[in-house]
């Protein structure tokens, strides 16, 4: 079965550094997300991508994010100078339509610690 | 702004029990709710899907319902094992398909 792929699983950096997450997500789906899961926290929205394009985007995803869809299979988040609230797990998820009745498939996350 | 509240927040029972984890959120304009499984340090495993349009679906051992326009929704575990042992997560998709999280019951079945 098509499943979501990220990497790195683990991240460690220093506070300032530029990190990013990569995702693969499911080859025929044209929806795209980010969230995160700060330890001990519910999983929360950041930004969702759709035909090259940020869809919606919450308040936590602040000029510090972006995302990119460098070609036809990798979808990124890059963190231009990491904070130590930054510190969670990262989750990429994607759907095939978006019309709102279908599964978010999500990917197994990648863990960031920032010291 | 759409909240979503999940109880218990931890729930302990032996194997073989039936149990109902239960969500409610607040603002019943949803177009789907969804159940998750997250195992400890691991993403997302999606379990069940209820259209807004639903009263309940079954996978297995696991059925979930939605009664929208009291915004709540049960996950009810039939026979349950050691192996369901996990958080469930239950999420509302309010629209463009972004999902809005409870902060999930830590399940544990001891044999």
């Amino acid at each position: 079965e098509p499943e979501v792929t990220q990497t790195p699983s683990h991240q460690v950096t220093q506070m300032g550094q530029e990190v990013i997450l990569r995702c693969v997500p499911i080859s025929n789906h044209l929806y795209f997300y980010w969230y995160r899961q700060i330890l001990g926290q519910k999983v929360e929205f950041l930004v969702s991508f759709y035909n090259n394009e940020i869809s919606e985007k919450s308040e936590i995803f602040d000029d510090q994010f972006s995302v990119e869809r460098p070609d036809g299979s990798n979808f990124t988040l890059k963190i231009r100078s990491t904070k130590l609230e930054d510190s969670a797990m990262y989750f990429c998820a994607s759907i095939r339509i978006g019309t709102g009745i279908e599964t978010q498939y999500f990917g197994p996350g990648t863990r960031l610690l920032v010291l | 702004k759409q909240e979503v509240t999940q109880i218990p927040a931890a729930l302990s029972v032996p194997e073989g029990e039936n149990l109902v984890l239960n969500c409610s959120f607040t603002d019943s304009a949803i177009y789907n709710l969804q159940w998750f499984r997250q195992d400890p340090g691991k993403g997302l495993t999606s379990l069940l899907l209820i259209q807004s349009s639903q009263r309940e679906q079954t996978s297995g051992r696991l059925n979930a319902s939605l009664d929208k326009s009291s915004g709540r929704s049960t996950l009810y575990i039939a026979a349950s094992q050691p192996g369901d042992s996990a958080t469930y997560l239950c999420a509302v998709n309010s629209g463009y398909s972004t999902l809005t999280f409870g902060k999930g019951t830590m399940l544990l079945v001891s044999p």
